[in-house]
């Protein structure tokens, strides 16, 4: 069974701390992205990756940084996590020749205080 | 990359058959069609994906017409559990790393008993 799995179901944090969100995925995917989904406005996406250590943004970046050091996991950093960044984070992966077939992890509900 | 307009949301009962349109008049040659599920605290789920004509199988059918600009998911006897929001998307399997997969905003469908 396929799976995408990332650290934390629920995550609360402080305004101004550095916060890491892992995903790992056990498919061998070569293809990884960040997304945020908010109320109204859909998935929207931050970052991807097509092979380890490389990076592409997405539609929404700023405040957000990606560290993939290793082919099955992918880091997002909220350098300083603020307010406006509650939301709930999904991460995804798919096989290079495969983008529009992703596979998503549970999700991360972070709020930050 | 092709834009996608579908419903905001939509109702109907146990038991009907669904279909859901999608429009994307700017399609490009090589560009499928491909439509996800998500049910609420959880990520989205891909169902379906096609490139012309019909494709069926064990959770839904998607009709795409001749000149593509369409597409219709058809989900056929529907029951509670089919309460979710369903995206359509279109682009490139193989895209540039310049593309963005947009998810947008999905229609809410909601069954009724």
């Amino acid at each position: 069974d396929v799976k995408v799995t990332q650290s934390s179901r629920y995550l609360v944090k402080r305004t101004g701390e550095k916060v890491f969100l892992e995903c790992v995925q056990d498919m061998d995917h070569e293809n990884m992205f960040w997304y945020r989904q908010d109320p109204g406005l859909g998935l929207r996406l931050i970052y991807f990756s097509y092979d380890v250590k490389m990076k592409e943004k997405g539609d929404i970046p700023e405040g957000y940084s990606v560290s993939r050091e290793k082919k099955e996991r992918f880091s997002l950093i909220l350098e300083s996590a603020s307010t406006n960044q509650t939301s709930m984070y999904l991460c995804a992966s798919s096989f290079v020749g495969a983008s529009y077939e992703q596979f998503f992890g549970p999700g991360t509900r972070l709020t930050v205080l | 990359l092709a834009k996608t307009t579908q419903p905001i949301s939509m109702d109907s009962y146990e038991g009907q058959e669904v279909n859901i349109t999608c429009s994307h008049n700017n399609i490009a040659t090589n560009d499928y069609i491909t439509w996800y599920q998500q049910f609420p605290s959880q990520g989205p789920r891909f169902i379906i994906q096609g490139y012309k004509t019909k494709v069926t199988n064990e959770v839904a059918s998607l009709f795409i017409p001749a000149d593509r600009k369409s597409s219709t998911l058809s989900l056929p006897r529907v029951s509670l559990s089919d309460t979710a929001v369903y995206y359509c998307l279109v682009g490139e399997l193989v895209g540039n790393r310049d593309d963005k997969i947009i998810f947008g905003k999905g229609t809410r469908l909601h069954i009724l008993p």
